[in-house]
C-alpha cells in the first residue's frame, strides 16, 4: 500500500489565486514528520515546509502553509497568492523516525502550472 | 542553508565507461541517500547510508554501487554505463535522529549515449 498519496498528477491555476495540493499518508506510528518539497524544471529539490505529528498548530512559511488534519491523515500544502515562479513539481514526504529503516517516503508528485 | 554538493551537474558519456558521481556534505549528517529520478517522475531510492562503512540498497534495484569511507562523502559508481542508466541522480542527507527533512544537492543529469 502506498504510504504517501498525491492524487493530482497536474494542476493549472491562475496567477494570484490560492492553490491547494493534496497529500494523504498512511502510518501506524504515532510519531512522524511530514514535508513538502518543490522541484523546478532545473531539477533541484527545495525543502518548503515541515509538520510534526505532535504539532498543535499548522505549519506556515511565508506564502506556504500546511493544512494538517491528523484524524484524516491529510497534509495538504496551501500556496497563497500564487506566482509564475511557483510552477514546478511538488512532492509530499513523510519520515517515521521510529521505523528501523528511517527512510523518507515520497509521493509521486503534483505538477503545478501557474497561468499568467 | 543546506550545504550538499553534487558534481558533475551534467554528464554526457558513451556506453561502457566507468562513472563516479560525487556527493559531499558539510553538515556532519550521518544519513545520506541516493535517488534516481526520470524527468517529471517520482523519486526512487537506490542507496542509503547511516554512517561511515554503512551502505544499504534502496527500494529500486540499481547496478550502481556506493561507498561511505568518510562522513561527508558518498560517491556513486557505475562500472559500465548503459543507455538505461540515463536519468537524474539526486543525493540527499539528513540528521541522524528526529524529524528533520532531507537536504538535497542540485542533482546530476546523466546521459549515456
Amino acid at each position: 500500500a502506498q504510504k504517501i498519496t498525491q492524487t493530482q498528477p497536474g494542476m493549472f491555476v491562475q496567477e494570484k489565486e490560492a492553490v491547494t495540493l493534496d497529500c494523504t499518508y498512511d502510518t501506524s506510528d504515532p510519531s512522524y514528520g511530514l514535508f513538502w518539497y518543490k522541484q523546478p524544471s532545473s531539477g533541484e529539490m527545495i525543502f518548503l515546509i515541515y509538520q510534526g505529528s505532535y504539532d498543535q498548530q499548522n505549519a506556515t512559511e511565508g506564502r506556504y502553509s500546511l493544512n494538517f488534519q491528523k484524524a484524516r491523515k491529510s497534509a495538504n500544502l496551501v500556496i497563497s497568492a500564487s506566482q509564475l515562479g511557483d510552477s514546478a513539481m511538488y512532492f509530499c514526504a513523510m519520515r517515521e523516525p521510529q521505523n528501523r529503516d528511517d527512510k523518507i517516503i515520497f509521493g509521486k508528485g503534483t505538477r503545478l502550472h501557474i497561468l499568467p | 542553508e543546506a550545504d550538499i554538493y553534487q558534481t558533475p551537474r551534467y554528464l554526457v558519456i558513451g556506453t561502457g565507461k566507468k562513472i563516479t558521481l560525487e556527493c559531499s556534505q558539510t553538515m556532519g549528517h550521518d544519513k545520506m541517500y541516493w535517488y534516481q529520478q526520470d524527468p517529471g517522475m517520482e523519486l526512487h531510492l537506490i542507496h542509503y547510508s547511516y554512517g561511515v562503512n554503512s551502505t544499504e540498497k534502496g527500494d529500486l534495484s540499481s547496478e550502481s554501487t556506493v561507498s561511505r569511507i568518510r562522513t561527508e562523502h558518498f560517491p556513486l559508481t557505475l562500472e559500465s554505463a548503459r543507455p538505461s542508466h540515463t536519468s537524474q541522480y539526486l543525493c540527499a542527507s539528513s540528521e541522524g535522529t528526529g524529524y528533520q527533512p532531507q537536504h538535497f544537492g542540485d542533482g546530476t543529469r546523466l546521459s549515456i549515449l
